[in-house]
């Protein structure tokens, strides 16, 4: 499966600041999928990153808050803008995971995650 | 909505005894359901697998079962080792083309030597 490499990995930002998470994969790759974790709740999918096209966000979630850039097949960064301390949380990379053996259904493989904590 | 319930947020065993944690779901037909391990400070790594049409799936020490009628999982682990202490996550896939999952919030396990 694809090897997943995410920084930083963990951050200790001020209110009002942005900060930018970079996801890079050991191979090409066409959906990239950024997936929010904050403490005691499930993951959460942001946004859906494809190279070439907008990423599409998922209800609740807004492209001025969440700015995501896919310049390659193989690299996407995802920008928490404006933070609040509501923006703590853990932020996930994923792709699918081909090989699996499994027609039809969206395996996902993870990054370790970059863990932000807003003061 | 669509919900889905894990057990409980954590669950102790002795060393040796049988795991059972359980996903239940409302609202929802998936096509499938997938169990993840998260150990901390890393992501969620892709476990099993199991299909709606499929009653049982196993890997080594690994047994996940689907009841569609009850709109539950159960995901067993047999002769439980200290190193199986992690958070375990279901999460339901619709299928038919989409990437979509829905997760619950996970089962902190810990196996007590």
């Amino acid at each position: 499966s694809a090897v997943i490499s995410q920084k930083p990995s963990r951050d200790i930002c001020q209110r009002g600041t942005s900060l930018t998470i970079q996801c890079q994969v050991d191979s090409q790759v066409t959906m990239m999928f950024w997936y929010r974790q904050q403490p005691g709740q499930s993951l959460t999918l942001i946004a859906t990153a494809n190279q070439g096209s907008e990423a599409t966000y998922e209800s609740g979630f807004v492209i001025d808050k969440f700015p995501i850039s896919r310049p390659n097949l193989t690299f996407s960064t995802l920008t928490v803008s404006n933070m609040s301390p509501e923006d703590s949380s853990i932020y996930l990379c994923s792709v699918s995971s081909p090989g699996t053996g499994v027609a039809g259904a969206n395996v996902l493989t993870f990054g370790a995650g970059s863990r932000l904590t807003v003061l | 909505s669509q919900k889905i319930e894990q057990n409980s947020e954590a669950l102790n065993i002795q060393e040796g005894k049988t795991a059972t944690l359980t996903c239940n779901y409302t609202n929802y037909s998936p096509a499938y359901l997938q169990w993840y391990r998260q150990d901390p400070g890393r992501g969620p790594v892709f476990l099993l697998l199991i299909r709606e049409n499929e009653k049982e799936k196993r890997k080594e020490r690994l047994k996940v079962t689907f009841d569609t009628t009850l709109k539950q999982s159960l995901f067993h682990i047999t002769a439980s080792q200290p190193a199986d202490s992690a958070t375990y996550l279901c999460a339901l896939g619709s299928g038919a083309g989409s990437y979509q999952l829905t997760f619950g919030k996970g089962t902190k396990l810990s196996v007590i030597p």
